[in-house]
């Protein structure tokens, strides 16, 4: 099955830096790589995510890139900011097994 | 409020017992899954319904089994709980069984088992 293995397990910024955080994954026939966010007493929420028909996907502070030939993808947080801090989870899932397979998390912190 | 309801939040109880957690999915959706989280374990895939018929199953122990009604809420049953199954357990939802699309995850049930 799906390994996803992700680095690294914490992550300490200060505010306005960025943040990088990379993930890798076993199956090559994983097509979906969705990147969660959870916070302190809730459930992860899903803050963006890409396809293996793409390459990078941006969205305001946040961008995803992958590599499918090195099989790892990659979470990018620029300009940081104190309510970024949270717990970061990659995950990646193929067509063929719907059920996403997590990465172990990031603990952010971003120091103000 | 993501719109995946979970009861109870928070659930203590001792060795040997059995507890039953529920989830509601986001309107719409057809498919639930569940999820174990606990501190050295990340997110462990336990389940997948789709609209009431199980599509996978993950790590999921003997003592555990889950079903999806016909009007979509799922129940995780545990038994014969151990001190080990203290966990965090999420429910997530999503539209299609198929599809890939991200789910949406409820806020989860604190389980201790004392």
């Amino acid at each position: 099955g799906e390994n996803v293995e992700q680095h690294p397990s914490t992550l300490s910024v200060q505010e306005g830096d960025s943040a990088v955080i990379k993930c890798t994954y076993s199956d090559s026939a994983s097509n979906y790589f969705p990147w969660y966010k959870q916070e302190l007493g809730k459930g992860p929420q899903l803050i963006i995510d890409i396809r293996s028909n793409v390459g990078e996907k941006k969205d305001q502070r946040i961008a995803v890139t992958l590599n499918k030939t090195a099989k790892h993808f990659s979470l990018h947080i620029t300009e940081t900011q104190p309510e970024d801090s949270a717990v970061y989870f990659c995950a990646a899932s193929s067509g063929s097994a719907r059920q996403l397979t997590f990465g172990s998390g990031t603990q952010l912190t971003v120091l103000p | 409020d993501s719109g995946v309801t979970q009861t109870p939040k928070h659930l203590i109880t001792a060795t040997g017992q059995r507890v039953t957690l529920r989830c509601s999915p986001r309107s719409g959706d057809l498919s639930v899954y569940w999820y174990q989280q606990s501190l050295d374990q990340g997110l462990q895939f336990l389940i997948h319904y789709y609209n009431g018929e199980e599509r996978a199953k993950g790590n999921i122990l003997e003592r555990f089994s889950a079903q999806q009604f016909p009007d979509l809420h799922s129940e995780l049953n545990l038994s014969s709980l151990e001190l080990g199954d203290s966990a965090l357990y999420f429910c997530a939802s999503s539209a299609h069984h198929r599809d890939q699309g991200g789910y949406t995850f409820g806020s989860g049930t604190r389980l201790t088992v004392v």
